[in-house]
């Protein structure tokens, strides 16, 4: 079964970019996944679906400040111009016989 | 707008039932397969369950196998999540999600979340 690994937290200040990665696991390398934002006390939000040659589709309304690309087995979401909303936890998300969601990786804005 | 609102949750003690409704709007709810996923406090995602969009298919995690029961009526647009023998770890916020397909895939809408507690 596929796995997502993803680092438990970073970091970026305000104003700068940032480079968030998920790593499919041995075997899946040619896996898309979805990214999600999840903003402090707030339900989630799809972010874009990220496929292994880097092309991806986003969800409605989200901002061009965040995109994704690809590399072997690893996923990645970048995001621009960090604003404080932008502080949050982010999960990759991907499928074969069955749905799994990676750790998160909590984003903090200096 | 597409919209999924999630109602049932509630305190319910170790051992109970507690049976988890998901009303949709703004898209056509029988062309998209939907899901359950939760969020113990504290923790990170859990997908618990998927279900074609003609219902034809169900999928559940190995964690809810056997207690947990995914279902959708596509006449009303409403999913639904039935809980049997509810334990303490099943304490959590409970999301429903729309599928970005018609089959399992990712999920792309989700609900604000209703909030489980299993205690005596």
């Amino acid at each position: 079964q596929v796995v997502l690994t993803q680092s438990p937290s970073a970091s970026a200040s305000l104003g700068a970019s940032v480079k968030l990665t998920c790593t499919l696991s041995s075997g899946h390398s040619s896996y898309a996944i979805a990214w999600h934002q999840q903003q402090p006390e707030k339900g989630p939000r799809f972010l874009m679906k990220l496929n292994s040659d880097g092309s991806h589709i986003k969800g409605d309304g989200i901002p061009d400040r965040f995109s994704g690309s690809s590399s072997g087995a690893e996923r990645y979401l970048t995001i621009s111009s960090l604003q404080s909303e932008d502080e949050a936890d982010y999960y990759c998300q991907t499928w074969d016989t069955s749905w799994v969601f990676g750790g998160g990786t909590k984003l903090t804005v200096l | 707008q597409v919209q999924l609102v999630e109602s049932g949750g509630g305190v319910v003690q170790p051992g109970r039932s507690l049976r988890l409704s998901c009303a949709a709007s703004g898209f056509i709810f029988s062309s998209y397969g939907m899901h359950w996923v939760r969020q113990a406090p504290g923790q990170g995602l859990e997908w618990l369950a998927v279900i074609w969009f003609d219902g034809s298919k169900k999928y559940h995690a190995d964690s809810v196998k056997g207690r947990f029961t995914i279902s959708r009526d596509n006449s009303n647009n409403t999913l639904d999540l039935q809980m049997n023998s509810l334990r303490a770890e099943d304490t959590a916020i409970y999301y429903c999600a729309k599928d970005g397909g018609v089959t399992g895939s990712y999920l792309d809408i989700w609900g604000q979340g209703t909030m489980v507690t299993v205690s005596s």
